[in-house]
């Protein structure tokens, strides 16, 4: 199994609040990803990361940001959380960018 | 707008008999596909990919076709146990992309 620890595994929060999860990684994976799970919705990129310092945006980044400063720890940042983030969020390491995609356990966030 | 598609919520079959799980897309940069298999309350692990430059590949009792004209790929499951009971999610990627896209998920149940 791929190295990957998310932190905290389950989080209630109220609304207004930040919250940040964070991502751990073993692998030396150079892409990392944030993504969010919704019925209906299946997997949503919210930002993934390139390398050291280099983020991007996925198709549902709004009212998130993303910090990586090292490569084994990528932090997904929910400056107010609101009750539409309410969700499970997984992280996501690649090696290459375009083979195999490897998960986290999951982190589920519930905004009150 | 969805550019990987799985019209089917769920999908329920016998022990023994075929699975078929099926998935469109729209995009035709994308050249690598993913399916992934999701139980409840973990995160999703990899399970078999094709290549654009294939229209099939196995790996025990599954097999991935892949219709690059009609931009359709299928997940064959042969014979489907109870095991396999869980969410399947078809993804796709470009070589010269970053990203992976997910489709909805199919709710896949085997039953005894």
């Amino acid at each position: 199994d791929a190295g990957i620890t998310q932190s905290p595994r389950h989080k209630v929060t109220e609304t207004g609040t930040p919250v940040t999860l964070r991502c751990h990684q073993t692998e030396n994976h150079r892409y990392m990803y944030w993504y969010r799970q919704d019925p209906g919705h299946g997997l949503r990129l919210i930002h993934y990361s390139y390398g050291v310092k280099d983020t991007d945006k996925g198709e549902v980044s709004d009212g998130y940001s993303v910090s990586r400063s090292k490569t084994e720890d990528f932090l997904l940042t929910l400056e107010s959380a609101t009750s539409s983030q309410t969700s499970v969020y997984f992280c996501a390491i690649s090696e290459t960018g375009t083979g195999e995609l490897f998960f986290g356990e999951g982190s589920r966030l519930t905004v009150l | 707008d969805q550019q990987v598609k799985q019209n089917s919520p769920s999908l329920s079959v016998q022990e023994g008999r075929i699975s078929i799980l099926n998935c469109d897309y729209t995009n035709s940069m994308f050249d690598y596909f993913l399916w992934y298999k999701k139980y409840p309350a973990e995160g999703p692990t990899f399970l078999i990919s094709i290549s654009s430059i294939k229209d099939k590949n196995e790996d025990g009792r599954f097999t991935v076709f892949l219709n690059k004209s009609a931009k359709h790929l299928s997940l064959h499951i042969v014979p489907s146990q109870p095991g396999d009971s869980a969410v399947y999610f078809c993804a796709a990627s470009s070589f010269t992309g970053n990203q992976f896209y997910f489709g909805t998920g199919t709710s896949l149940t085997v039953i005894p």
